[in-house]
């Protein structure tokens, strides 16, 4: 099945430090979405992005889809921003998601 | 939109006893909906898919008598632990499946303690 990395594993930042986190997949995909968990353990949606670029106010992201790759911008950081953020893919031949690790962020005051 | 919701939030139970999870999407209709186990510090691990009116199809080492799924209507599935153990302790996560593009949001989690 399809592998999926995420760097970091683990991210402490200052409050208004932008940091970047990346997922890596390893064969085609039709769906990558990013979802930030947080201390509760709810998933929020932050981007359906299997190619392109999208913006949300401080996030953003970027998949290059032809290299196997999704990068998640977050700027400003602010401690409601810590947590886990998961990138998820599902391949162009399969009909599940498939999760990376995790990226743990940890944003202090 | 794009709501899912799960109930119980948290259950502690005695080992030997079943508990019922429902996961309802409550502004949309979800012909697919997805278990998830979530162990502390870990990923997700998809436990099965549930299809409305069918059979679930569950991963590989999931033991389906144990992790009873019911898909009854477009907006409830259920996932029943059946004689619990502590090993069955962990964080159970729902999702729906929404769209053409068949974007998946998830429900808020239930957490299972089994003593």
């Amino acid at each position: 099945g399809i592998q999926v990395e995420q760097s970091p594993p683990d991210l402490i930042l200052q409050e208004g430090a932008n940091s970047t986190l990346r997922c890596n997949f390893s064969d085609s995909v039709n769906n990558l979405q990013w979802f930030h968990q947080n201390p509760w353990g709810q998933l929020i949606n932050l981007f359906y992005i299997p190619s392109g670029t999208k913006q949300n106010g401080r996030l953003s992201a970027t998949t290059v889809a032809t290299e196997r790759y999704s990068l998640l911008y977050i700027s400003s950081s602010q401690t409601t921003d810590s947590g886990v953020y998961f990138c998820a893919v599902k391949e162009t031949s399969g009909s599940r998601l498939t999760f990376g690790e995790g990226t743990q962020l940890t944003v202090n005051p | 939109g794009a709501v899912v919701s799960q109930h119980p939030s948290w259950v502690i139970c005695k080992s030997g006893t079943s508990v019922k999870i429902e996961c309802r999407s409550l502004d949309f209709q979800a012909t697919t909906m997805f278990w998830y186990r979530q162990f502390p510090k870990q990923s997700l691990m998809l436990m099965a898919t549930s299809n409305e009116g069918s059979k679930a199809t569950y991963e590989q080492g999931v033991e389906k008598d144990k992790f009873l799924i019911n898909h009854a209507s477009l907006t409830l599935s259920t996932l029943t632990v059946t004689s619990a153990h502590p090993e069955d302790s962990s964080f159970y996560i729902c999702s729906a499946m929404w769209g053409a593009l068949e974007t998946q949001y998830f429900g808020p989690g239930t957490r299972l303690l089994v003593l």
